[in-house]
């Protein structure tokens, strides 16, 4: 079946650094993946999608790689700060012909002042 | 992005009664619209996919005369918990998806949003 892991332990980095956050999927060859952020009791918030035809994608701090090859996005925040400490989701759309979503566990990001 | 609006942000309620749960695309049309369940520390979980107009479809495991779903016009869905217990208390989170690239048209990479999601305790 298809599944998509993240690295369920949370990460911690000094303020300044960059956070790296990976997702990693089997059994599937999704068309595009994306990332979203989630805070708290709050609904995720989308940040960056990436097709699969695109090695790399940039916005502001944040940048998204897709390997089709090994399966696998890598989530970075450069330079990052406290407030970007939440909860990292990435989804895959559904098999073909179909708009549904599948998310990963998410991974908690503290970013320490 | 666009604006997805859900209502009430929090509600308890006692066990044996019902909850309504709304969802509304603020600022664009939503030709489907899903609904999620969040347990703590774990991912959404997809309950439910409706077409406006249509019945939903539910997920395996789902119990569609539990959890029921209303999508009748594009702006605006639904989700009712019948007969609520404690074991229903979760995080519900509905996404909406727009016309077949309108969103896109507008600037914006995805074409599903998620309102802020909806904390139930049933007591």
């Amino acid at each position: 079946s298809q599944k998509i892991e993240q690295n369920s332990e949370a990460l911690n980095i000094q303020e300044g650094k960059t956070a790296t956050l990976t997702c990693n999927y089997t059994n599937y060859s999704p068309a595009y993946l994306q990332w979203y952020r989630q805070d708290p009791g709050r609904g995720p918030v989308f940040l960056l999608l990436i097709r699969e035809n695109e090695k790399e994608k940039r916005k502001e701090r944040l940048k998204v790689t897709f390997d089709t090859t090994l399966k696998q996005s890598l989530f970075h925040i450069t330079a990052s700060q406290p407030a970007d400490s939440a909860t990292y989701l990435c989804a895959l759309k559904g098999t073909s012909g179909t708009y549904k979503y599948i998310f990963g566990t998410g991974t908690r990001l503290k970013v320490l002042a | 992005g666009a604006v997805v609006s859900q209502h009430p942000s929090r509600v308890i309620c006692k066990s044996g009664t019902s909850v309504k749960i709304e969802c509304r695309s603020l600022d664009f049309q939503a030709t489907t619209m899903f609904w999620y369940r969040q347990f703590p520390k774990q991912s959404l979980m997809l309950m439910a996919t409706s077409n406006e107009g249509s019945k939903a479809t539910y997920e395996q495991g789902v119990e569609k005369d539990k959890f029921l779903i209303n999508h009748a016009s594009l702006t605006l869905s639904t989700l009712t918990v019948t007969s609520a217990h404690p074991e229903d208390s979760s995080f519900y989170i509905c996404s909406a998806r727009g016309i077949q690239g309108e969103l896109v048209k507008r600037g914006t990479d995805t074409e599903a949003f998620f309102g802020q999601g909806t904390r139930l305790t049933v007591v």
